[in-house]
């Protein structure tokens, strides 16, 4: 079973195209979660969401809760951008677990 | 202030070895989680801690063990390497404000069991 689906699993861009990456849970959350996992493997926290809308730089995350969903959006999408973006949930169902998807694996070409 | 670190960062293992994976961050969490990360599946969580001498089994914590002496540090045991135990590990402390987490990741350590 997966609490956590992300679409796409895989994405290219081109340098400077707008890009989205989905998110959909099955659980009650508290909050969600997006992370960056570069090659190499490091994984960086980027943002926490409860509700709403947060942006920092070219990233914008919303979550929808009634829909159960959420979306990373990329601005301007540079090769640097390129990383695997991760989704993960935590809320009053799942204790002190986080549920993590499988991940979206983003390459934007020059 | 050196964050979340773990060591070591590769490890090769003949089966049925066994070995110790350390996990210390600095920052004064109470929440410490050890995940394994493989091809295609999400991080899978093998074991956590929500303080000082306490621990708790996650999805897939069959081969694993840990222990939690001291806040700063979580370690996991593998007593009998399996070569289904090859992987990535990740530990992640969390600081936690009422429902507001901030995952802190380690860099990682690569296990190859033979």
């Amino acid at each position: 079973k997966n609490e956590v689906e992300q679409s796409p699993q895989n994405l290219t861009a081109q340098e400077g195209e707008f890009i989205t990456i989905n998110c959909s849970y099955s659980v009650g959350i508290s909050a969600l979660h997006w992370l960056q996992q570069h090659p190499g493997g490091g994984i960086v926290s980027l943002f926490m969401l409860s509700s709403g809308k947060k942006k920092h730089g070219r990233l914008i995350a919303t979550i929808n809760i009634q829909e159960k969903h959420s979306s990373l959006h990329i601005t301007a999408s540079h090769p640097r951008d390129s990383a695997v973006y991760i989704c993960a949930v935590r809320g009053p169902n799942t204790g002190n677990q986080f549920y993590f998807g499988t991940g979206t694996s983003l390459t934007v070409i020059p | 202030n050196a964050g979340v670190t773990q060591t070591p960062k590769f490890r090769v293992l003949k089966t049925g070895q066994s070995m110790t994976l350390l996990c210390a961050q600095d920052m004064n969490h109470e929440y410490m989680y050890w995940y394994r990360q493989d091809p295609g599946m999400g991080l899978r969580l093998i074991h956590y801690s929500v303080g000082e001498g306490t621990t708790a089994k996650g999805e897939v914590p069959d081969g694993y063990n840990v222990s939690r002496l001291k806040k700063q540090n979580f370690l996991l045991g593998l007593e009998s390497a399996a070569p289904s135990q090859t992987s990535v590990y990740f530990c992640a402390s969390v600081r936690r404000l009422g429902s507001t987490d901030t995952q802190y990741f380690g860099p990682g350590t690569r296990l190859t069991v033979l």
